[in-house]
């Protein structure tokens, strides 16, 4: 049972556009939402988290922007530059009393921003 | 500083054998995550492990798979009898633990190949 959803597997971008990443998810229950950035061979990175009570959260090129009552939320990177070609993981979580903070995560989307 | 760290980075074992896979999480970080991405899949919660509390198998697989926490740090996680479904990357994630939700901090994964 899927209950974070990605439904874009890849988006190309050309560099210095936006690149939006959307992120739909089921479970009313999360409360906490990140996404995480992926290269090859290497660990998910934590790039950008958003709690529930809030509608945007804003880290330099990034923001993300969550809508409770559609239960989707997004990621935009602006300018996009071409290191940002990676796979990016949408995740949330709710306080679970034996499992702490585990995060449901998506599918991923590959980004290629292009020169 | 140093991250979460996971050996080995890559295992090729043939079918029926045991494999250990191991995870030093960051220093001071008390709660302890295995996850595992399967080709062009999300990632998958396995095992969580919070101090010295019980830990939360729901994600588990089988009982062919099973994990120990010593000491409130290095983990290890045991696959015994491995079958070709099993081959995938995972991924162990380490995070505080407070008041409320923090980011989880992922190693780079052992790539898990079974023959």
């Amino acid at each position: 049972d899927q209950q974070v959803k990605q439904n874009s597997p890849s988006l190309s971008v050309q560099e210095g556009r936006i690149s939006i990443l959307n992120c739909d998810y089921t479970n009313s229950m999360f409360d906490y939402f990140l996404w995480y950035k992926k290269y090859p061979a290497e660990g998910p990175t934590f790039l950008i988290s958003i709690s529930s009570i809030k509608d945007k959260n804003e880290d330099g090129r990034f923001t993300v922007f969550l809508n409770k009552s559609a239960k989707h939320l997004s990621l935009h990177i602006v300018p996009s530059q071409p290191g940002d070609s990676a796979v990016y993981f949408c995740a949330a979580s709710a306080m679970r009393t034996n499992s702490g903070y585990a995060l449901n995560f998506g599918k991923g989307t590959s980004l290629l921003v292009t020169p | 500083g140093a991250g979460v760290s996971q050996s080995p980075s890559n295992k090729v074992t043939e079918k029926g054998k045991d494999v250990e896979l191991r995870c030093d999480p960051i220093s001071g970080h008390t709660a302890l995550y295995w996850y595992r991405q399967s080709l062009g899949q999300g990632l998958e919660f396995l095992i969580y492990f919070q101090g010295n509390s019980a830990p939360d198998k729901s994600g588990l697989p089988s009982d062919r798979f099973s994990a120990e926490r010593t000491g409130g740090s290095v983990s290890t996680l045991t696959i015994q009898r491995t079958q070709q479904e099993d081959s995938a990357v995972y991924l162990c994630a380490s995070s505080l633990t407070g008041t409320g939700p923090t980011p989880l901090h992922f190693g780079n994964g052992t790539r898990l190949t079974v023959t």
